[in-house]
């Protein structure tokens, strides 16, 4: 079964500190993967995506995202955490049953906490 | 602002009301997603409309009855709900939606719905 993993409720870190998300996943074949980021009464907001090639993906907002197949894992990243980061973070997989529809399968999400 | 408006954001309904909420994309998609979002549950994906004709259906009960009359806006009507569908309720659309595509989705900002 494809799915998403995010082990951390809650991350929780200073001001001007790096940050990161973890995210880990299972699917069969190439995985295509998102980062999301969703704000207080807002809706999801796409942030950086991997398909194919350099495993370091640039994204909006100063964020970055390490694909690590070995590890099966997709980490979001930030050098310095902004007090404006704080938000809900989603991670997602792409579900691909050769001509189905493409579904995204969504993690439970972490809440990033970024202290002034 | 993503492009894909929702209306209305906050819905309070009884058991025995009928409601419908409203999904509009100014992005030229061609799919359109409705998901239902409960606290500490990953994104429940429940249709997926892609050029106006419906491929997924993610074993949704009856009571939710979707409705997708052009590419640009997507329905979901109400009737006879459960306590337990209280949720946010988020609209979301891409470029398609087809097994070979791997387009990011737009998210609107979600209708907050309460039934009691």
């Amino acid at each position: 079964a494809q799915s998403v993993a995010q082990p951390e409720d809650q991350v929780n870190v200073a001001e001007g500190n790096p940050l990161t998300v973890k995210c880990t996943y299972s699917v069969s074949g190439n995985p295509y993967l998102f980062w999301y980021v969703q704000y207080p009464n807002r809706g999801l907001q796409f942030l950086l995506k991997y398909i194919t090639g350099d495993n370091l993906v640039k994204g909006s907002y100063g964020f970055e995202a390490e694909f690590n197949k070995s590890q099966t894992s997709f980490h979001l990243k930030k050098p310095s955490a902004l007090v404006s980061d704080s938000a809900l973070y989603f991670c997602a997989v792409r579900s691909y049953y050769g001509g189905a529809t493409n579904k995204l399968i969504f993690g439970t999400g972490t809440l990033l906490a970024v202290q002034p | 602002e993503t492009g894909v408006t929702q209306t209305p954001r906050h819905l309070v309904m009884g058991m025995t009301n009928k409601k419908s909420l409203k999904c509009e994309q100014h992005l030229g998609h061609n799919a359109m997603y409705w998901y239902k979002q409960s606290a500490k549950k990953p994104l429940e994906l429940m249709f997926v409309y892609n050029f106006k004709e419906q491929t997924e259906n993610n074993s949704v009960p009856s009571r939710f009855s979707p409705e997708c009359p052009n590419s640009s806006h997507l329905f979901l009507h109400l009737h006879t709900l459960q306590p337990e569908d209280s949720a946010l309720y988020l609209c979301a659309s891409s470029q398609d939606s087809r097994g070979a595509s791997y387009n990011e989705q737009f998210f609107g900002p979600g209708t907050r719905l309460t039934v009691l």
